[in-house]
């Protein structure tokens, strides 16, 4: 595998279920983030993950819980969700100390809340 | 704050220039960036320049800044079917950790 990776690439979740979706980079990076790609919206940054400590936490609601428990691998652990958080979630990693700091994609999973 | 506008969509013909536009507020960006979103996939990262630069040329792509009117440019020479697309420009912030405020995207459209 090379790049970043995303599993599953769909889901399909009633409000009720608990799920998780799971990213890998094969790049070396020391950051991971979590983005929510929604219709016609700008792309929304959610958690970044440097070195494996949160640093950034866009207010986003506690039904959204992520994991990293290596420079590697994210987690999106989901419970309870909306139907309003039906969109694309998009994980990238980089490489901070670079100084372009490029963040590079997966290819994202799809996410229908019913 | 941050924002940044793109329009939504634009249509050329096959052999063609493309010019995808993109305003940005935040004056001290360092880095912007374009990336490439085809149906079903995550984003492409194409290009990006550093904030000192006015210009810079990778194959068919040409960035053009101009900070003074916090405008920036993707120019993509002799456009292919292959290059339609959803094209986002981002700037990356001071603010945060270094987080990338991304604009709305344009569909380009490549017609044969």
């Amino acid at each position: 595998e090379t790049g970043v990776t995303q599993t599953p690439r769909h889901l399909v979740m009633g409000m009720t279920n608990k799920k998780s979706l799971k990213c890998e980079q094969h790049l070396g990076h020391n950051a991971m983030y979590w983005y929510k790609q929604s219709a016609k919206k700008p792309l929304e940054l959610m958690f970044v993950y440097s070195l494996e400590e949160r640093v950034e936490n866009n207010s986003v609601p506690s039904r959204f819980s992520p994991e990293c428990p290596n420079s590697s691998h994210l987690f999106l652990h989901l419970h309870t969700l909306q139907p309003e958080d039906s969109a694309l979630y998009l994980c990238a990693s980089s490489q901070v100390d670079r100084d372009a700091n490029e963040q590079f994609f997966g290819p994202g999973t799809r996410l229908t809340v019913l | 704050g941050e924002d940044v506008e793109q329009s939504l969509f634009l249509s050329v013909r096959e052999g063609d220039s493309s010019v995808i536009n993109c305003t940005y507020t935040d004056s001290s960006s360092t880095y912007l960036y374009w990336y490439k979103q085809e149906p079903g996939a995550g984003l492409q990262l194409l290009t990006y320049i550093f904030s000192n630069m006015d210009m810079k040329q990778d194959q068919r792509l040409t960035v053009l800044l101009n900070k003074k009117d916090k405008h920036l440019s993707l120019r993509i020479a002799d456009t292919q079917t292959g290059d339609s697309a959803i094209y986002f420009c981002a700037e990356r912030a001071n603010t945060g950790f270094q987080k990338l405020v991304f604009g709305t995207g344009t569909r380009l459209l490549v017609s044969p």
